[in-house]
């Protein structure tokens, strides 16, 4: 089974409005953190956002918000305010387990587009 | 503050041979992760080293092997080269230490190094 999964290849936004980019994942580990990353057409990952398994609230970054709903095993990325910088690859991640030493797993990726 | 840096850019090999690519990691740091990210796919997270040791591994074969040194850089090794190979190579780094959680979080990419089997 995929650790994790993001259904939309591509999106498209309007300049100025919201976007959520989907992102389920799987594991039965109880520690666990999500990642969201951004990657421009010159390669390089951008970290954006991160939430850990036993943080209560959904965390927050700027214009960036991550959506974790745990039991459904959810991590969508809220992008508030959309901005024409904001056309990239975004990659939803997960680390398993709480230790110094993990395994990172990367969903396919999502291009979104933003539209002036 | 020098970020995670990667060297070469790019590099053009031939099935069969071997290669070396380069990883610096960002100041203070002492863990470099390596993964390789295939054209229109997610990263794939190959190994991770600390402390001159590989710690943990992802689903590559043994053609793939790496090496840390006393001053926390790291080399990817890549033998026997197939055309699948190919690839942008991401090393990412992070401070483990005694502090696990901040490890996990801080995890800096550098650029990545293209690489082109023909």
């Amino acid at each position: 089974a995929q650790k994790i999964t993001q259904t939309q290849p591509g999106m498209f936004v309007q300049e100025k409005e919201a976007v959520t980019l989907d992102c389920t994942y799987d594991t039965s580990d109880q520690s666990y953190g999500l990642f969201w990353y951004k990657q421009p057409s010159s390669g390089e990952m951008i970290f954006l956002i991160y939430q850990g398994s036993y943080d209560e609230q959904n965390a927050t970054e700027g214009r960036y918000s991550l959506n974790f709903q745990k039991a459904r095993k959810s991590a969508n990325l809220v992008i508030s305010a959309s901005q024409l910088g904001d056309s990239a690859m975004y990659f939803c991640a997960m680390r398993e387990g709480s230790y110094n030493f993990n395994k990172f797993y990367f969903g396919s990726g999502t291009k979104l587009n933003v539209k002036p | 503050d020098a970020g995670v840096t990667q060297s070469p850019t790019h590099l053009i090999k031939t099935r069969g041979q071997q290669v070396t690519l380069r990883c610096s990691p960002k100041s203070g740091h002492d863990t470099v992760s390596w993964y390789q990210q295939a054209l229109g796919q997610g990263p794939q997270f190959i190994f991770q080293y600390y402390e001159e040791e590989e710690r943990q591994r992802g689903n590559f074969p043994d053609r793939f092997s790496g090496h840390q040194f006393p001053n926390y850089s790291s080399e990817l090794n890549v033998n026997a080269l197939l055309l699948g190979d190919s690839a942008l190579y991401l090393c990412a780094s992070s401070l483990v230490g005694t502090s696990g959680r901040r490890g996990a979080y801080e995890q800096y990419f550098g650029p990545g190094t293209r690489l082109t089997v023909t």
